[in-house]
């Protein structure tokens, strides 16, 4: 099975902090994403990757940036750390064959609170 | 991509087969339906997608009509761990369309004992 496993399950950060949120995903897929849930609000996209070293912006990528050195690593970061970035995180890799996205495989999660 | 209605919450007995509609009434020729679901403090799920034609796997079956305005994912003989959120999303499936797939706030199913 694939798997992505993102590095922390609950992290509490103080307002101001450099955050990292590591993702990793071990079945050699092209796409990465990252995406935050928030009640009422549904799955929103913040970047996503289609290959080390590039990046792409989702639909809110205001206050974060991310990484892709490795083809199976995917970094988010929260450069300034502020109480509304408090969210569950959520990274997804999905298989590309030509053109044609499959379906995305999800990490577990990380439950971000920013104090 | 399209956009996608659900009814916000469902009931089914343990057992039974859960029928979970979705409506995308302005679904394009080149669009997909991909389900996929949430249980409880982990990660969505995929579990199956198609473009027209009738599709089933292990997990479940999607019926897609055939104007392609709607679809039903059944759970043939749901189990207390189908309990979850489901989502219908209807999208291109190229490379460059990520940016515009809508979540929605799918389905709640209980299924009860």
């Amino acid at each position: 099975d694939v798997k992505v496993t993102q590095s922390s399950r609950y992290l509490v950060k103080r307002t101001g902090e450099k955050v990292f949120l590591e993702c990793v995903q071990d079945m050699d897929h092209e796409n990465m994403f990252w995406y935050r849930q928030d009640p009422g609000l549904g799955l929103r996209l913040i970047y996503f990757s289609y290959d080390v070293k590039m990046k792409e912006k989702g639909d809110i990528p205001e206050g974060y940036s991310v990484s892709r050195e490795k083809k199976e690593r995917f970094s988010l970061i929260l450069e300034s750390a502020s109480t509304n970035q408090t969210s569950m995180y959520l990274c997804a890799s999905s298989w590309r064959q030509g053109s044609f996205d499959y379906g995305y495989t999800f990490g577990s999660g990380t439950r971000l609170t920013v104090v | 991509d399209a956009k996608t209605t659900q009814p916000p919450s469902m009931d089914c007995a343990e057992g039974r087969a859960a029928n979970l509609p979705c409506n995308h009434s302005t679904i394009s020729g080149n669009e997909y339906v991909y389900w996929y679901r949430q249980i409880h403090s982990q990660g969505p799920q995929y579990i199956i997608h198609g473009l027209k034609n009738n599709e089933t796997n292990e997990m479940a079956s999607l019926i897609i009509t055939e104007d392609r305005k709607s679809s039903t994912l059944i759970l043939p003989h749901a189990t207390l761990r189908d309990t979850a959120v489901y989502y219908c999303i209807v999208r291109r499936p190229n490379a460059g369309n990520n940016r515009k797939l809508i979540w929605g706030l799918g389905t709640s199913l209980a299924v009860n004992p």
